[in-house]
């Protein structure tokens, strides 16, 4: 089990660049998270997929930030434009349908200068 | 967004002794989750908490789901220095997918 893969681990960017973030989620799990973390703010969900579909984007900061996941082993998260307060670490997550809990990847963490 | 509260912030400790946390919230939740991370990689699940006045043990950790199910409590016994990182309670009210995330609280063990 290689756990749930996020690529890139670190990126750095120019604010106004577009920016996307990926993740393998676990095989066989159905449910995909993305977060973000930050000092101020901790652990905020942005959205959650399941089965593919997104379920609940109530915390997609703002217009500039969409998710995809075409297919159950692959998401996206993209922003564009960046912006400096868009720095953060931002983590995928799955689980089995129905688990409490679920399991993080690695983390990308982004800085937009 | 809605954060809950852990205490302490952060504490060093001698290897060897005990530590305990807690957290707490305005909301009743009916599930409680502990994770612990440690630099440069994300949370870790260490203990599940289901029902109000559950314990549950982990090897050395231990965690409780508070009676009143706005609050719990995370336990280590007998601290070595790979227990170093931050620990960080979740609640769901609904016991699916949405969980809240605590404040974090980092813990530094002197060896």
């Amino acid at each position: 089990d290689a756990g749930v893969i996020q690529s890139p681990r670190h990126e750095v960017t120019e604010m106004g660049q577009e920016v996307t973030l990926r993740c393998k989620p676990i095989s066989g799990h159905n449910s995909l998270f993305w977060y973000r973390q930050t000092m101020m703010r901790g652990l905020e969900l942005l959205i959650y997929f399941n089965n593919n579909v997104p379920i609940d984007d109530s915390g997609m900061p703002e217009d500039r930030f969409s998710a995809k996941m075409p297919n159950a082993s692959f998401s996206t998260l993209k922003i564009q434009p960046s912006e400096p307060r868009d720095s953060a670490v931002y983590f995928c997550a799955s689980s089995p349908q129905g688990a409490r809990g679920y399991t993080f990847g690695s983390g990308t963490r982004l800085t937009v200068v | 967004g809605q954060q809950l509260n852990q205490s302490p912030q952060s504490m060093f400790i001698q290897e060897g002794e005990d530590v305990s946390m807690n957290c707490t919230s305005s909301s009743i939740f009916n599930t409680w989750l502990w994770y612990k991370q440690d630099p440069g990689e994300g949370p870790v699940l260490l203990i599940a908490l289901y029902k109000a006045g559950e314990l549950t043990s982990n090897g050395r950790l231990t965690a409780q789901f508070g009676i009143t199910r706005k609050d719990s409590f995370l336990n280590i016994s007998a601290s070595i220095p790979s227990d170093v990182g931050i620990y960080f309670c979740a609640g769901s009210t609904s016991g699916t997918y949405k969980y809240i995330f605590g404040t974090g609280t980092r813990l530094k063990v002197l060896a």
